[in-house]
């Protein structure tokens, strides 16, 4: 079965600072993985996708992730955060084929931006 | 393009008694999927629909239930509630089944 780490439960920045959360996954199979994210009262949002192609994954407000297959990661990162982007963050992995294709999720972690 | 809905927001039961959650999913979306986000214990999935038939369920036991509809709208069935299954309950649907899904905001279950 399929498993996703998350190493931080909560990370505190200043605006400007430099943002990397881990995500490990352990699954044998060709994967798909996501980041998600949860803003304060607001619904899950698809932050970036890797399906295949390019490890290096671009996705909405200036974050990105980087697959590196031989180490099972899935990181994301934002060379400078922003107030807005305090909110609680997910990585999540689906097998590529068979017949799970539900995510499954990692505990998530907690950015609080300070102003 | 309204996202995918969830009804009630909230819904409070006392234990032994039945729930019924609802989602729509995104029009033209075929998936569906249950997660239940308990406090502390993060994210697990319950159930998958697609074209109406239940393709895959998690570690839940079998008083979960539920089912998609022609529409492909679906319901989530919980029987004799115990205060554990208090959580809050997404789901999500997705155009196919190997495509990025998108949630829901959610039927808080609170058991009192």
């Amino acid at each position: 079965a399929q498993s996703v780490s998350q190493h931080n439960h909560h990370v505190i920045l200043s605006e400007a600072a430099s943002l990397e959360l881990g995500c490990n996954y352990s699954y044998g199979g060709t994967v798909n993985l996501f980041w998600y994210v949860q803003y304060p009262g607001q619904h899950l949002q698809l932050l970036l996708k890797y399906f295949s192609g390019d490890p290096l994954v671009k996705g909405i407000k200036g974050f990105e992730a980087e697959f590196i297959k031989s180490k099972f990661s899935f990181n994301l990162r934002k060379p400078s955060v922003q107030w807005s982007d305090t909110a609680e963050y997910f990585c999540a992995v689906t097998a590529y084929s068979g017949s799970a294709r539900q995510l499954t999720f990692g505990s998530g972690t907690q950015l609080t931006v300070l102003p | 393009e309204a996202g995918v809905t969830q009804s009630p927001t909230h819904l409070i039961k006392t234990r032994g008694q039945q729930a019924t959650l609802r989602c729509s999913p995104i029009s033209g979306h075929t998936s569906v999927y249950w997660y239940q986000q308990a406090l502390g214990l993060g994210l697990q999935f319950l159930l998958w629909y697609d074209e109406g038939e239940e393709r895959n369920r998690g570690n839940f036991p079998p008083r979960f239930s539920g089912r998609q509809f022609p529409n492909y709208s679906s319901e989530l069935n919980v029987n004799a509630l115990e205060l554990e299954d208090s959580a809050l309950y997404l789901c999500a649907s997705s155009p196919g089944s190997n495509q990025p899904q998108h949630f829901g905001d959610g039927t808080r279950l609170s058991i009192l």
